[in-house]
């Protein structure tokens, strides 16, 4: 069964250091989304990508945070200078959509295991 | 407010009971409503999904939606301690691959054998 690959599943880092997430999104699937989980809360939406164009940033910290899907299929999420408060998991998920703008009932997104981040 | 809100826990019932899970949320825009089951350290995976209001069964699982209240069930029956993991409501408005979930924070659940 396709699976969403997340890596690395565990960082731990120091404040002010620069951190890196990356995500490979199964196969076919043109969208992509990084969401981020804090401890005991759901996954809030980072950043979505529609082959590589983001469409949705609006939650993205963008002093200190960027993402990337250069050829529109894995993506970095990529955090500078992490701070403690961006310790949390941070989720990938990928799901089809139709290139050509069709409608795919009942699609879903599936996720990654996650990297969990601990900023120290 | 959060435009999903739902019940923490932690939630702990004996093997074979009926569990109860609850949603509910604001916005009367949403159409689509899902169950994920997310067990410790892995990513969650979907287990319910439910267009509108109604019921859906899927085995030893049951979702629920009534639109009027703003109301999102789910309910499993004779619980196994395989069950134990946290579970998140989502919503969303449209059933387009592309669109945006809204999930509640989660409800911990342990069957205890």
């Amino acid at each position: 069964e396709a699976e969403v690959a997340q890596s690395p599943r565990y960082k731990i880092t120091e404040k002010s250091q620069a951190v890196a997430f990356w995500c490979d999104p199964i196969s076919g699937h043109a969208t992509l989304y990084w969401y981020r989980q804090i401890l005991g809360q759901g996954p809030e939406l980072l950043v979505q990508f529609q082959d590589e164009s983001v469409v949705d940033d609006s939650q993205l910290p963008k002093d200190r945070f960027s993402a990337e899907r250069l050829k529109g299929v894995d993506s970095t999420l990529k955090i500078q200078p992490a701070e403690l408060g961006d310790s949390a998991m941070y989720l990938c998920a990928s799901s089809h959509f139709g290139r050509d703008g069709s409608k795919i009932d009942q699609e879903t997104q599936y996720f990654g295991p996650g990297t969990r981040l601990l900023v120290l | 407010q959060k435009e999903v809100e739902q019940d923490p826990g932690p939630l702990s019932v004996p093997e074979g009971a009926i569990v109860s899970l609850n949603c509910t949320y604001s916005n009367s825009a949403f159409q689509y409503f899902m169950w994920y089951r997310q067990y410790s350290r892995k990513g969650p995976e979907l287990l319910m999904y439910t267009y509108s209001s109604g019921n859906k069964e899927d085995g030893r699982f049951t979702a629920q939606v009534d639109k009027s209240s703003k109301y999102i069930s789910l309910f499993i029956r004779d619980s196994q301690p395989s069950d134990s993991a946290t579970y998140l409501c989502a919503t969303s408005v449209s059933n387009f691959g592309n669109e945006k979930l809204t999930f509640g924070t989660g409800t911990r659940l342990t069957i205890i054998p």
